[in-house]
């Protein structure tokens, strides 16, 4: 089944414990990136990668890293995490960048204390 | 910065109403795509629209691209309680997607 995973689903952790939240897709699209979502704000791309070892920021990079070692996986790296990145995050992977449909993973809900 | 403004935020409606969602913007793109997503889960698509003044149906749902591809529409007919959810308008531009803050859909029995 073509498919996005993401790991874990639930995280509470505490400021400035590092985390992260693994991404794995199994269409061998090219295109990966993540997201944030909060009330009222609507999905905001953090990063995405256009290939392996290609990244770039979205519109709400910082706090956060990424690699793409590989081409299925694309974990997003939150070094020292604070109560501000308490959301709902989304990996979503597609063909190419433009006019092709996301396929989104189920989410990550992460609570920093 | 480019902007999708989606309205109305929320909606509550019977079952057998029709609706509209409406996302408008400031900016042309190349392609606008709507998503609908369900607690507990990642958007989902819809459809996508490409060319201005394109109309697109999905059995009681019609999709509309404005003719300077800056807006869009989404039509609902006879509403029925599986229709509840999040709807996301998202439009594509220079190699970013940007994301509508979404409608909730509510549909009452």
């Amino acid at each position: 089944e073509a498919q996005v995973t993401q790991n874990p689903r639930y995280l509470i952790t505490v400021t400035g414990k590092k985390l992260t939240v693994t991404c794995s897709q199994n269409m061998n699209h090219e295109y990966m990136s993540w997201y944030r979502q909060d009330p009222g704000l609507g999905l905001r791309q953090i990063y995405y990668s256009m290939n392996v070892e290609v990244t770039d920021k979205g519109d709400v990079p910082e706090g956060y890293k990424v690699s793409r070692k590989e081409k299925r996986n694309f974990p997003l790296i939150l070094e020292s995490p604070s109560p501000n990145q308490t959301s709902l995050y989304f990996c979503a992977s597609s063909l190419a960048l433009v006019d092709r449909e996301q396929f989104f993973g189920p989410g990550t809900r992460l609570t920093v204390l | 910065t480019q902007l999708l403004e989606q309205s109305p935020q929320f909606l509550s409606i019977q079952e057998g109403e029709n609706l509209t969602v409406y996302c408008n913007s400031s900016s042309v793109f190349s392609s606008l795509q709507w998503y609908r997503q369900e607690p507990g889960e990642g958007p989902v698509l819809l459809v996508t629209v490409v060319t201005g003044g394109e109309v697109k149906k999905l059995k009681r749902l019609t999709f509309q691209f404005g003719d300077a591809r800056k807006d869009s529409s989404l039509h609902i007919t006879a509403a029925q309680p599986g229709d509840t959810g999040l709807y996301l308008c998202a439009g594509h531009s220079s190699y970013k997607l940007i994301f509508g803050s979404g409608t909730r859909l509510l549909v009452r029995p």
